[in-house]
């Protein structure tokens, strides 16, 4: 069964760039991975969805500072121009047929 | 614009029955591209994916909570609902509806959330 991996927690400073990390597991290396932000108190909210081959679709509203890409298993999520709001809880989630997997999450902190 | 919103009973003893509803507002439930799932987060945790169902019914579940997990469709009502049976205080979570497209499982519209505490 596919599986994310992500590191529990990330920082960067104000103004700053982070990219974020999302492994998939042995065997699911092309497997797509859609990135989600839960800010503090708040439900998550659909970022975008990476593709194997690194085109990503953003949801509405999502700042040109967000972008995906890939290399190999591992799909990223780039923050730029880092913002205090930007602090939050990043989860990546894939699928397979009939099912869903949610990664661990990164808790991301702006210093 | 389509918006999710969870309810249902916030407080719930030891083996009762978790019962909640996701009532779709802006849009019609009664759409074959797109699915509509239950993901729960306990608190501190991470994010769990409990089932989705599409309109016409036909329903996926967590291999970990499928043997007390029932989600069913309301097109009458434009609503989906949760069941979860015997419920524990391990069932203590935010719980969140949310939908996907039928060829590409990202949850992209969320509910806010409602908190459900099993609690004796």
């Amino acid at each position: 069964q596919v599986a994310l991996t992500q590191s529990p927690s990330a920082s960067a400073s104000l103004g700053a760039s982070v990219r974020l990390t999302c492994t998939l597991s042995s065997g699911h290396s092309t497997y797509a991975i859609a990135w989600h932000q839960q800010q503090p108190e708040k439900g998550p909210r659909y970022l975008m969805t990476v593709n194997n081959d690194g085109r990503h679709t953003k949801g509405d509203g999502i700042p040109d500072r967000f972008t995906g890409s890939t290399s190999g298993a591992e799909r990223y999520l780039t923050i730029s121009s880092l913002q205090s709001d930007d602090e939050a809880d990043y989860y990546c989630q894939t699928w397979d047929t009939g099912i869903v997997v949610f990664g661990g999450g990164t808790k991301l902190t702006v210093l | 614009q389509l918006q999710l919103q969870e309810s249902g009973p916030g407080l719930l003893k030891p083996s009762e029955t978790l019962s909640l509803t996701c009532t779709v507002s802006g849009g019609s439930i009664r759409s074959s591209s797109f699915y509509w799932g239950w993901i729960r987060q306990p608190p501190g945790k991470g994010l769990e994916w409990i089932g989705t169902i599409n309109y016409s019914g036909g329903t996926y579940y967590s291999p970990s909570l499928k043997s007390r997990v029932t989600i069913s469709v309301d097109t009458s009502r434009n609503q989906f609902s949760l069941k979860l049976t015997s419920v524990t205080a391990a069932d203590t979570a935010l719980y969140y509806c949310a939908r996907h497209r039928d060829s590409s499982w990202d949850f992209h519209l969320w509910g806010r959330g409602t908190l459900v505490t099993v609690s004796s």
